[in-house]
């Protein structure tokens, strides 16, 4: 099946401190990249859908300047956590959708990034 | 945007047949009906999806019924290993980035005792 990978899958930052976390579609191009957070025992939540050549899409509540996303190519999404916080800490999600010939237009995730911020 | 619901947990046994049935009223009649399997620290992995009556693959079965406000994810003889989350999203697969597919619900912690 499709495969998208995370990287990295584990960062430790101190606070104030940028991280960038990258999302790439390795057999698939993907106009659409999503990016989920997720909290210890809290099911996932989606934060903004990245657009290929456009500005991402925020959902309520997410603060764009805070969470900067960019899609330069069909196969790469990065996700900046700029001055990052302790509150910040999270396991944060990619996933994109492959709508090719053999696809059904299902989800796929990467590994996920666990970002702890000190 | 469209609201699923699960059992927040469910315990079985080895070997046993595990169904976990999700609710879904507001389904669309262009939406269809995916399961995902979430182990701790990892990315949700695509189990199964369908539309109507039934699909079956090498892990599991999707059972819809003709109303399709309600779907069961049947998975057959669990093993330890099938100890994880599971989540059912409803949408459009074909959709542009539509958030409906792509809201998550609370999911339904499976434990598998030995």
């Amino acid at each position: 099946g499709a495969v998208v990978s995370q990287h990295p899958s584990r960062v430790i930052c101190k606070s104030g401190t940028s991280v960038k976390i990258e999302c790439r579609s390795l057999d698939f191009q993907a106009t659409t990249m999503f990016w989920y957070r997720q909290f210890p025992k809290q099911s996932l939540m989606l934060m903004a859908t990245s657009n290929e050549g456009s500005k991402a899409t925020y959902e309520q509540g997410v603060e764009k300047d805070k969470f900067l996303i960019n899609h330069a190519s069909l196969t790469l999404s990065t996700l900046t956590v700029t001055s990052a916080h302790p509150e910040d800490s999270s396991f944060y999600i990619c996933s994109a959708r492959d709508h090719g010939g053999r696809g059904t237009g299902e989800l796929f995730f990467g590994e996920g990034s666990r970002l702890t911020v000190l | 945007l469209a609201k699923t619901t699960q059992p927040i947990s469910m315990d079985s046994y080895e070997g046993q047949e595990v169904n976990i049935t999700c609710s879904h009223n507001n389904i669309a009649t262009n939406d269809y009906i995916t399961w995902y399997q979430q182990f701790p620290s990892q990315g949700p992995r695509f189990i199964i999806q369908g539309y109507k009556t039934k699909v079956t693959n090498e892990v599991a079965s999707l059972f819809i019924p003709a109303d399709r406000k309600s779907s069961t994810l049947s998975l057959p003889r669990v093993s330890l290993s099938d100890t994880a989350v599971y989540y059912c999203l409803v949408g459009d697969p074909s959709g542009s980035g539509s958030a409906r597919q792509l809201t998550f619900g609370s999911g339904t912690q499976l434990t598998v005792l030995p």
